[in-house]
């Protein structure tokens, strides 16, 4: 099975900073990669598809790019909402639906 | 708008079936463009894709391999709902349980998956 593997396990940054997150795929996924953000208590989020398609309501400082093997989700400047978990998952159309093992976006 | 209300005990004992269900409004677990998904959360496993029902003419099941063996996912048409029941559960099952909806667009001839719309989860703990 391919593996997700993000980077880095967590970050500290402070309210107007820019973020990136990176996810890796053990194998080229060409750009079959979702992104999610969960807040404690919560389900997870759907914030992009299709490593940069921005899922409809969500707010445009979030943005996704990549394909093959390297992808990153980028937050162009933190708001006090956006502190937060945020997953990778493969999105072929056969399962399995891997996730990767999350990154804590915490303030600095 | 689309919302999924999970239910279902949050303590099983260890041996016995973990069973919950995933009750749909707004959409039809007939739908033919999506797919009804279980996925757990622990904090030793992080979030973990468990299977998936689905009707394109006829049902589709698909499971995870790490829990082919004991999972049983099974669509009620007369209730538009969706269950889960894991079989022979251990103090390892103990996690968080959440049903998706897997939805999906289409960019020519490819096809984008996606879970959009989540339960909101029910914590369940293995224990005697």
């Amino acid at each position: 099975d391919i593996q997700m593997t993000q980077s880095p396990s967590s970050l500290s940054a402070s309210v107007g900073d820019r973020v990136t997150i990176t996810c890796r795929a053990s194998q080229s996924i060409s750009n079959y990669l979702n992104w999610y953000q969960q807040k404690p208590g919560k389900a997870p989020k759907l914030l992009i598809y299709a490593a940069s398609s921005l899922q409809s309501g969500v707010p445009s400082r979030f943005s996704g790019s990549g394909s093959g093997t390297d992808f990153t989700l980028t937050i162009s400047s933190l708001l006090p909402e956006d502190f937060a978990t945020y997953y990778c998952q493969l999105s072929y159309s056969t399962p399995p639906y891997t996730f990767g093992q999350g990154t804590k976006l915490e303030i600095k | 708008q689309v919302q999924l209300q999970q239910s279902g005990p949050g303590l099983v004992k260890p041996s016995q079936t973990l069973s919950l269900t995933c009750a749909i409004s707004g959409d039809s677990v007939s739908s033919n463009s999506a797919a009804w998904n279980w996925i757990r959360q622990s904090p030793s496993r992080g979030l973990e894709w468990l299977g998936r029902t689905y009707y394109r003419s006829k049902w589709y099941n698909d499971y995870a391999v790490s829990v082919k063996s004991r999972i049983t996912i099974n669509p009620d048409t007369s209730k538009n709902q969706f269950s889960l029941q894991l079989n022979s559960v251990t103090p390892e099952d103990t996690a968080v349980y959440y049903c998706a909806r897997q939805n999906w667009n289409r960019r020519g001839a490819y096809y984008y998956y996606y879970m959009d719309v989540w339960g909101k989860g029910t914590t369940v703990t293995v224990s005697s």
